[in-house]
């Protein structure tokens, strides 16, 4: 078990271009949450996943933001026409259900837009 | 908003003295999660707290959930360089993992 991974670390963007994180989640883990997380600030609360259902969205996610899980497993995250204050680390967390001392966190995708 | 209020915000410590820090909340949490950040990472579980008044240790770190549920400290004993980072607070709402966190308290440690 190599624990939640995050695509790519690292990501600089020029403004109003489009972008796309990748997560995959610790297997056998069936719920798959989205955090983002500024300079300073605790993370914050963006979306999750049971299996494949998108069952809660922040209203910190703007309709700018989309994020799917096709097949219950990996999970994508997007921004479209992105602007500075979409600059932040992009953190995915999993974990078995409910239990919130089984939610591991990956290392994130720092966003930076120019 | 909910919101996780931590003190100190940050501190500068000398290697092998205590920390201590804490965390309030506007609203009751059942339960009181400690993470731990390095710089470019995600955050790491510390300690988990679930019952008010409940002292739980893990090595040289205590935490506390508060009697009120309002609340919770964490105690750092004898501090080492590898101790600094940010610490966060965080409780959860509902049955998930969708946390709310504290703004966090930056630790740093002078060998």
């Amino acid at each position: 078990d190599t624990g939640v991974s995050q695509n790519p670390r690292h990501k600089i963007t020029k403004r109003g271009q489009n972008v796309t994180f990748r997560c995959d989640p610790i297997s056998e883990h069936n719920r798959l949450y989205w955090y983002r997380q500024t300079l300073g600030q605790g993370p914050e609360f963006l979306t999750y996943f049971q299996n494949e259902a998108q069952l809660e969205k922040s209203r910190l996610l703007s309709d700018r933001f989309s994020a799917e899980r096709p097949k219950g497993s990996f999970s994508t995250l997007e921004i479209q026409r992105t602007e500075q204050g979409d600059s932040a680390m992009y953190l995915c967390a999993s974990s078995p259900g409910d239990l919130v001392e089984k939610l591991f966190f990956g290392s994130g995708t720092q966003l930076s837009v120019l | 908003g909910q919101q996780l209020n931590q003190s100190p915000q940050s501190m500068f410590i000398q290697e092998g003295e205590d920390v201590s820090m804490n965390c309030t909340s506007s609203s009751i949490f059942n339960t009181w999660l400690w993470y731990k950040q390095d710089p470019g990472e995600g955050p790491v579980l510390l300690i988990a707290l679930y019952k008010a008044g409940e002292l739980t240790s893990n090595g040289r770190l205590t935490a506390q959930f508060g009697i009120t549920r309002k609340d919770s400290f964490l105690n750092i004993s004898a501090s080492i360089p590898s101790d600094v980072g940010i610490y966060f607070c965080a409780g959860p709402r509902g049955n998930t993992g969708k946390l709310i966190f504290g703004q966090g308290t930056t630790l740093q440690v002078k060998p």
